[in-house]
């Protein structure tokens, strides 16, 4: 698969829990990594593999995947989690990065 | 702690060649994971260029392939990339990183090149 896709927007209220989204074939072999960037800012990993969180990544952030689609999950979104946030994963012959559009996350 | 600084020229002329260098501190080239280039056009979404394994095999974006080339210096733990017949839309921040076979682990800060005459 040569495509990773991502809405390019999503919102969610203080506190509430929101879900972004990565769709794609390579998701079938591949786990997806999650990245936050803050604007003008590099991407900082917050998910790889099944679900698994980077030392000093809050445990409101989770992952999962089903099928072809990988989600990545804000439960009691802050702030701070107001962001870009982009999934990528292996594509399907193992050798070459995919990165998804990205989604802009708005905190409310 | 892993840290990987990319330098280069910020402004390079249409048709010519675009080279930057990534810096990695905190760990050696040589122990392994593979050393990544990634992209960003302003306001655009991450674009990976291509990576190097240490023993120097290496793999491009088929999409930009026939202009790339990544090569890898263990003595001086650097890794470059050379981008060339440049044009406007090359104009990107350039960003390394360590990558393990599941993640990108670790990303350099980012450069901002600009092709402009």
């Amino acid at each position: 698969s040569s495509e990773l896709t991502q809405d390019p927007a999503v919102s969610v209220a203080l506190g509430q829990t929101v879900r972004i989204t990565c769709q794609g074939d390579s998701l079938r072999s591949f786990y997806a990594s999650w990245y936050r960037q803050n604007t003008g800012q590099a991407p900082v990993l917050v998910i790889f593999g099944k679900n698994n969180r980077p030392s000093g990544i809050p445990d409101r952030f989770s992952g999962s995947t089903s099928g072809d689609r990988a989600s990545l999950t804000i439960t009691g979104a802050q702030a701070e989690d107001e962001a870009d946030y982009y999934c990528n994963s292996r594509d399907t012959s193992g050798n070459h990065w995919l990165f998804g559009g990205g989604t802009k996350l708005t905190v409310l | 702690q892993v840290q990987l600084r990319e330098s280069g020229p910020g402004l390079v002329k249409p048709s010519e060649t675009l080279s930057l260098t990534c810096t990695v501190s905190g760990f050696s080239i040589s122990s392994g994971y593979y050393w990544e280039w990634i992209r960003q056009p302003p306001g655009k979404g991450l674009e990976w260029i291509g990576n190097i394994f240490h023993s120097g095999t290496a793999y491009y974006n088929p999409s930009l392939r026939s202009r790339v080339t990544i090569s890898v210096d263990t003595s001086k733990n650097q890794f470059s990339l050379n981008l060339r017949t440049v044009t406007a839309a090359d104009t990107a921040v350039y960003y390394c990183a360590r990558a393990s076979y599941d993640t990108l682990t670790s990303w350099g800060q980012g450069t901002l090149v600009t092709v402009s005459s």
